[in-house]
């Protein structure tokens, strides 16, 4: 089976930090991306992680531990346009399976 | 620009009613996906086309029926659907290389359905 989870909700402030986390149980594994969907738009691509560690991309950095089944998304300098659902899928040969999604509101 | 097209972006039809998504993919993929996106649930594919050949989703109904004419055009076509197949609808595409693995899905904006 397969299985994807991450927390419903978080909140944080403008300008703070925050840590979305996401654990899975899949039959295969070839990397693990993150998107990112503003309300009533396409998800739009984050990040890729397929080797264990940490891919840093300006304020947004995403880790990956295999043996742990464990990601995490790291959002630096909080900005309100962040708030958003933030989407952690699971690659496998040919398709995608996505947790549901974390939505993140960033007050001032 | 995304690079995906969807037409319409907004849908709304009875239940006896036929109508067709479309999605165009400008990007030169050759992989191109449907997915169903409802209230507070996953992402759910509902089917592939990848190198000239279909994937379904076995638990996806017969009222929904793809078409795939070429690698850059990717249509559903819906019939008698039911209110519970009101939902977004995204079109996404990516590469998908002979040896395995797939590349960054690229999504559509969507089309937002209502089935009355």
């Amino acid at each position: 089976g397969q299985n994807i989870d991450q927390p419903t909700e978080m909140t944080a402030t403008e300008g703070a930090i925050v840590q979305i986390n996401c654990t899975y149980q899949t039959s295969g594994f070839n990397g693990l991306f993150w998107y990112q969907q503003h309300a009533g738009e396409a998800p739009t691509f984050l990040s890729y992680n397929v080797l264990d560690g940490l891919e840093e991309k300006g304020r947004f950095s995403s880790f990956l531990s295999r043996s742990k089944g464990y990601s995490y998304l790291l959002l630096k300098e909080l900005q309100m346009k962040d708030s958003a659902s933030y989407l952690c899928a699971v690659r496998g040969f040919q398709k995608l399976v996505f947790g549901t999604g974390t939505r993140l509101l960033v007050s001032p | 620009e995304t690079g995906v097209t969807q037409t319409p972006r907004h849908l709304v039809m009875g239940m006896t009613n036929k109508k067709s998504l479309k999605c165009e993919q400008h990007l030169g993929h050759n992989a191109m996906y449907w997915y169903k996106q409802s209230a507070k649930k996953p992402l759910e594919l509902m089917f592939v086309y990848s190198l000239e050949e279909r994937v379904e989703n076995n638990s996806v109904p017969s009222r929904f029926s793809p078409e795939c004419p070429n690698s850059s055009h990717l249509f559903l076509h819906l019939h008698t659907l039911q209110p519970e197949d009101s939902a977004l609808y995204l079109c996404a595409s990516s590469q998908v290389y002979q040896a395995g693995g797939v590349d960054t899905q690229y999504f559509g904006p969507g089309t937002r359905l209502t089935v009355l």
